[in-house]
């Protein structure tokens, strides 16, 4: 079955800086790759998504890429805040369909006012 | 427009009983999927249901089972419970089967005893 990991499991970065999430996964079948946040005591909330057709997606200040050769994708956040502090999960779905989600283990990121 | 809801939020139990958990899907969502999350093995696809009928199932022993009403509403249910379940169960409300994003519930934390 499907494989996802993620990379790093803590980052901290300061208020403005850029933060970066990192996820491989391993069926090449894969071609839904979102991502979710996750603020405590809450459910993951999608924050963006990239299917397999596509490299690189972006909504204001949060962009995904996706490199199906080396089959890993990534989340990047610029000028971070405060607010963006929480638990970030990136997912992967093949066959089974966009239900049955394969999670990475988690980042939980620290923004540093 | 209300959100997945989930009940109950909390409960204990003690080995060896049966829980049953329940979610209302956003109005209008016909898809429901559940998901276990714990420290250990992050989030974990249990199953999908869609018009009633199971879609998809992910790798948990036949004690978990749900099911899911003509209003669209699901139940899932484990039965003989061991430690391990303890965990924060997830429902996640979608359109349809394949097409729409998942919305989750805050979830229904279960502490086995």
């Amino acid at each position: 079955g499907e494989n996802v990991e993620q990379h790093p499991s803590t980052l901290s970065v300061q208020e403005g800086d850029s933060a970066v999430i990192k996820c491989t996964y391993s069926d090449s079948a894969s071609n839904y790759f979102p991502w979710y946040k996750q603020e405590l005591g809450k459910g993951p909330q999608l924050i963006i998504d990239i299917r397999s057709n596509v490299g690189e997606k972006k909504d204001q200040r949060i962009a995904v890429t996706l490199n199906k050769t080396a089959k890993h994708f990534s989340l990047h956040i610029t000028e971070t805040q405060p607010e963006d502090s929480a638990v970030y999960f990136c997912a992967a779905s093949g066959e089974r369909g966009r239900r049955a989600l394969t999670f990475g283990s988690g980042t939980r990121l620290q923004v540093q006012p | 427009k209300a959100g997945v809801t989930q009940t109950p939020r909390y409960l204990i139990k003690t080995r060896g009983q049966q829980v049953t958990l329940s979610c209302s899907p956003i109005s209008g969502h016909r898809s429901v999927s559940w998901y276990q999350q714990t420290p250990g093995q992050g989030l974990q696809f249990l199953f999908e249901y869609f018009s009633e009928t199971q879609r998809n199932k992910g790798n948990f022993p036949g004690r978990f089972s749900g099911r899911q009403f003509s209003n669209s509403r699901s139940e899932m249910n484990v039965s003989t419970l061991e430690l391990g379940d303890s965990a924060l169960y997830l429902c996640a409300s979608s359109l349809g089967h394949d097409t729409g994003e998942l919305f989750f519930g805050e979830g229904s934390r279960l502490t086995v005893l």
